[in-house]
């Protein structure tokens, strides 16, 4: 089975910026496989910020980015907050099943 | 504003079948353009989709789960199911139900809608 790999943890200060990246094990990432990103934060059920490699969501913040970068799926967040502390997940359709990535801790420190 | 809320047993015994259903509200699950999905966290762990179901009735699985689960769908109720069988200790984790759908310009916008989630416990 297709295996999506992301950085398990990565940090960032407040204001700074940071790219996430998704990539998967079948071969380089294209927008045929419609990366979505979810964040989610403890307690709470995951919410999307982007889909389709880089649309935004109506709720998603203007710092939030997609983008497809060197064969991979990536997220980028610009002018952290620190509320963008949280675990995000990168989703790759593969013609109708789904596979999530392992998610990337995001600490803002 | 769709909604969508998890319920069913909070504890399942190993070997028994989990069944959970999603009652979806502010909207009908039979909207044309709408996928229905489940998807699960174990405790401490990410996220694993199990599987997604159309109003139609037509489902996609996760290959590694295809064996176990049957995922249905009530539009009298609007509410769609799932059911995992021969549980074991492995498949304790949060599960989550969520709408799955398609832009106008025909783009997969996933799990753009999920419920709060629920635990489900296996243990004798």
């Amino acid at each position: 089975q297709t295996v999506v790999t992301q950085e398990p943890s990565l940090t960032v200060s407040p204001g700074g910026t940071v790219t996430l990246t998704c990539a998967s094990s079948s071969g380089a990432v294209t927008s045929a496989y419609y990366p979505s990103w979810f964040q989610q934060k403890p307690g709470q059920a995951p919410r999307a910020v982007i889909y389709s490699t880089s649309n935004k969501h109506s709720w998603t913040p203007a710092r939030f980015s997609g983008s497809l970068l060197g064969g991979k799926a990536a997220l980028t967040l610009s002018a952290v907050q620190p509320e963008d502390e949280a675990d995000y997940y990168c989703l790759l359709y593969y013609g109708g099943t789904r596979v999530f990535g392992g998610g990337t801790k995001l600490t803002v420190l | 504003q769709v909604q969508l809320q998890e319920s069913g047993p909070g504890l399942v015994k190993p070997s028994q079948t989990l069944s959970l259903t999603c009652t979806v509200s502010g909207g009908s699950i039979s909207s044309g353009g709408y996928y229905w999905g489940w998807i699960r966290q174990h405790p401490g762990k990410g996220l694993e989709w199990i599987g997604n179901i159309y109003y139609s009735g037509s489902t996609y699985y996760n290959p590694s789960l295809k064996s176990r689960i049957s995922i249905s769908i009530d539009t009298s109720k609007n509410q769609f199911s799932l059911r995992l069988s021969s549980v074991t200790a492995a498949d304790t984790a949060v599960y989550f139900c969520a709408r799955d759908r398609r832009d106008t310009f025909g783009a997969v916008v996933p799990f753009d809608s999920w419920g709060q989630g629920t635990l489900v416990t296996v243990s004798s």
